[in-house]
């Protein structure tokens, strides 16, 4: 089974850090995507990556860059976080159009 | 551009009831189309797709949906749900050429025992 990790489950952080929320994947995956999710809006899409170096926006890039360095690795950045940031960050990966495998998410609240 | 639209918010039904959860999509061209379930404190899982053939596609744990191409819908049925059913449910979709899966806004279902 492909395992896709998100480094931390919850976190706290202060308005204006900078915030790091990592995702790595144990298989081969070329296309890699993080997506937020909160409450009747589903799952809106940030910005994603089909190879290492490699990065798209998304529907909603504002306030967010990302980093993949690795193949297995991508990495959301939040330059300056913000209350309005505060939400679920799902991280997925694909090897094409066969669907996502998601990761647990990271809950994170900006106070 | 496409997207995914899903009638219902919450759906409250008692145990044994049947379920239908509404899916309809806007895209003109070939869809490969998804069902996905989040149980509470889950992550995301797949539940079902439909990529060509047979439009009545069945998934995991007694779970089907249909594809009516005409309807642009790919609604999810079940039966008799359980109280184990209780979850929120995504529908999703990739378009011609696309890597990216657009989702629906969920429904959130709750099954009373």
């Amino acid at each position: 089974d492909v395992k896709v990790t998100q480094s931390s489950r919850y976190l706290v952080k202060r308005t204006g850090e900078k915030v790091f929320l990592e995702c790595v994947q144990d298989m081969d995956h070329e296309n890699m995507f993080w997506y937020r999710q909160d409450p009747g809006l589903g799952l809106r899409l940030i910005y994603f990556s089909y190879d290492v170096k490699m990065k798209e926006k998304g529907d909603i890039p504002e306030g967010y860059s990302v980093s993949r360095e690795k193949k297995e690795r991508f990495s959301l950045i939040l330059e300056s976080a913000s209350t309005n940031q505060t939400s679920m960050y799902l991280c997925a990966t694909s090897p094409g159009r066969f669907g996502y495998t998601f990761g647990s998410g990271t809950r994170l609240t900006v106070v | 551009a496409q997207s995914v639209s899903q009638h219902n918010h919450h759906v409250i039904l008692s145990e044994a009831a049947s379920l239908e959860l509404g899916c309809n999509y806007s895209y003109g061209g070939t869809v490969n189309l998804f069902w996905y379930v989040q149980y509470p404190g889950q992550h995301l899982q797949l539940l079902l797709k439909y990529f060509s053939g047979d439009p009545l596609v069945k998934g995991i744990k007694g779970f089907e949906a249909e594809f009516i191409k005409s309807k642009f819908s790919f609604n999810l049925r079940k039966p008799s749900v359980q109280w184990s059913d209780t979850a929120e449910y995504f529908c999703a979709l990739y378009g011609a050429g696309s890597y990216q899966l657009t989702f629906g806004k969920g429904t959130k279902l709750s099954v009373i025992p």
